[in-house]
């Protein structure tokens, strides 16, 4: 079955190191997504791609990048961890062409920066 | 940009009804969407309706959608504990790939 994963699902690290989040997806999907959940904030966009070598700056991007070389991965790169960005953050992706284009959800990485 | 609202807790009885409101903000939205999220794990989508519609029913749970007031609300009947989640609302514009969401409504079902 077609599904999306990400990796790891729990990281600690310290503030000024740099963490890669994995997003994996076998969906074969052309838009893909990255979101940070926070208490009462509801899921706020970070990156999003539309394909491959595309990507473009949600709301809250700053402090983070993401790189898609093929259309299964989207890793979310933060450059220099800080304790604000202390989060869960979720991957998702959906399929172009028209309609709703449901977004499917990955399972989630709690991240935590001391 | 885009604003949605819900409502922070809702508690119900099981075997009751609920009722799960949401407000946007934006009148070119196209699609409108309620998703799950069990604890520990990621969003599950529920359900979704175009923005012409202004009814959507599907088994247990109907969609009601009131443009004029940009008023979105989703109706669970007959409640069971294992409805016990946070719901979120979200809204699509244009092309419908980049999604704003509201703050979750954490549903709590008493036994």
């Amino acid at each position: 079955d077609a599904e999306i994963t990400q990796s790891p699902r729990h990281k600690i690290t310290e503030t000024g190191r740099q963490v890669t989040l994995a997003c994996h997806q076998t969906w074969n999907h052309n838009n893909m997504f990255w979101y940070r959940q926070d208490l009462g904030h509801g899921l706020r966009l970070i990156h999003y791609s539309y394909g491959v070598q595309d990507t473009n700056k949600g709301e809250v991007s700053d402090g983070y990048s993401v790189s898609r070389s093929n259309t299964e991965d989207l890793p979310l790169t933060l450059e220099s961890a800080a304790s604000s960005q202390t989060s869960v953050y979720f991957c998702a992706s959906s399929e172009s062409g028209g309609g709703p284009e449901t977004q499917y959800f990955g399972p989630g990485t709690r991240l935590l920066v001391l | 940009g885009e604003d949605v609202e819900q409502s922070l807790f809702l508690s119900v009885r099981e075997g009751d009804s609920s009722v799960i409101n949401c407000t946007y903000t934006d009148s070119s939205s196209t699609y409108l969407y309620w998703y799950k999220q069990e604890p520990g794990a990621g969003l599950q989508l529920l359900t979704y309706i175009f923005s012409n519609m202004d009814m959507k029913q599907d088994q247990r749970l109907t969609v009601l959608l009131n443009k004029k007031d940009k008023h979105l609300s989703l109706r669970i009947a007959d409640t069971q504990t294992g409805d016990s989640a946070i719901y979120f609302c979200a809204s699509a514009r244009g092309s419908a790939r980049q999604l704003t969401f509201g703050s979750g409504t954490q549903l709590t079902v008493l036994p």
